[in-house]
């Protein structure tokens, strides 16, 4: 059971450069969201989807997009990188309520902006 | 609105030592409580979480939380702790009709031999 898939593990992008973080879950979860991790800042919720054709902003949508055409992808876009995007960025899904069950969580991608 | 503090950043404790570490909560309805680990270059796990009923919740890998609402804290304990507990622990609050979660800022926990 793969759970949540998130690649790549590492990327290196220039300033401006564009690119997409691919997230997919084989578990059949409603709930898919993005979340960016920083030193002393714990996570924060970049966009969030609540079924396939649905999505909405979280507190940091800035600089990202999302899309959700399937119940499985939940693919994030950052569209001109900034040195202010370096993070690790995680994607996590869950069942519906997912305010009761808890987050299935994949390993991340590691992302630098020179 | 809900808050989320872990007021340690970083606790150091020697194998075998109990441990205790903190979660402070803020929020105007019923809420949920969760406790994630991370271990290093891993995502977040779920430990264990409180939805209602017995304050006291027991998880994964020998901890335990005590959910304290007049205090609003929900501390994570282990009586004994290994090398291998050495992670960083994230409280997370859920509730008031959202499925959105606030995470603390994690604590680091050292186990040193």
């Amino acid at each position: 059971n793969a759970g949540v898939t998130q690649t790549p593990k590492f990327q290196v992008l220039k300033t401006g450069q564009s690119m997409t973080l691919q997230c997919a879950q084989d578990m059949n979860h409603e709930y898919m969201s993005w979340y960016r991790q920083d030193p002393g800042m714990g996570l924060r919720l970049i966009h969030y989807s609540v079924g396939a054709g649905i999505t909405d902003q979280g507190e940091v949508p800035n600089g990202y997009n999302v899309s959700r055409s399937t119940t499985e992808d939940f693919p994030l876009r950052l569209l001109s990188a900034a040195p202010s995007q370096t993070s690790v960025y995680f994607c996590a899904s869950s069942q519906q309520g997912a305010n009761r069950y808890g987050y299935t969580f994949g390993s991340g991608t590691r992302l630098t902006v020179v | 609105a809900q808050s989320v503090t872990q007021l340690d950043s970083q606790v150091p404790v020697f194998e075998e030592a109990p441990v205790e570490l903190r979660c402070n909560y803020s929020s105007s309805v019923s809420v949920y409580l969760f406790w994630y680990v991370q271990y290093p270059n891993q995502g977040l796990q779920l430990l264990l979480k409180y939805l209602s009923g017995s304050t006291l919740v027991k998880g994964i890998n020998g901890f335990e939380a005590e959910f304290n609402k007049s205090q609003t804290s929900f501390h994570l304990r282990k009586p004994s702790v290994h090398i291998s507990d050495t992670a960083e622990y994230f409280c997370a609050v859920s509730g008031g009709g959202t499925y959105k979660y606030i995470f603390g800022t994690g604590t680091r926990l050292k186990v040193l031999a």
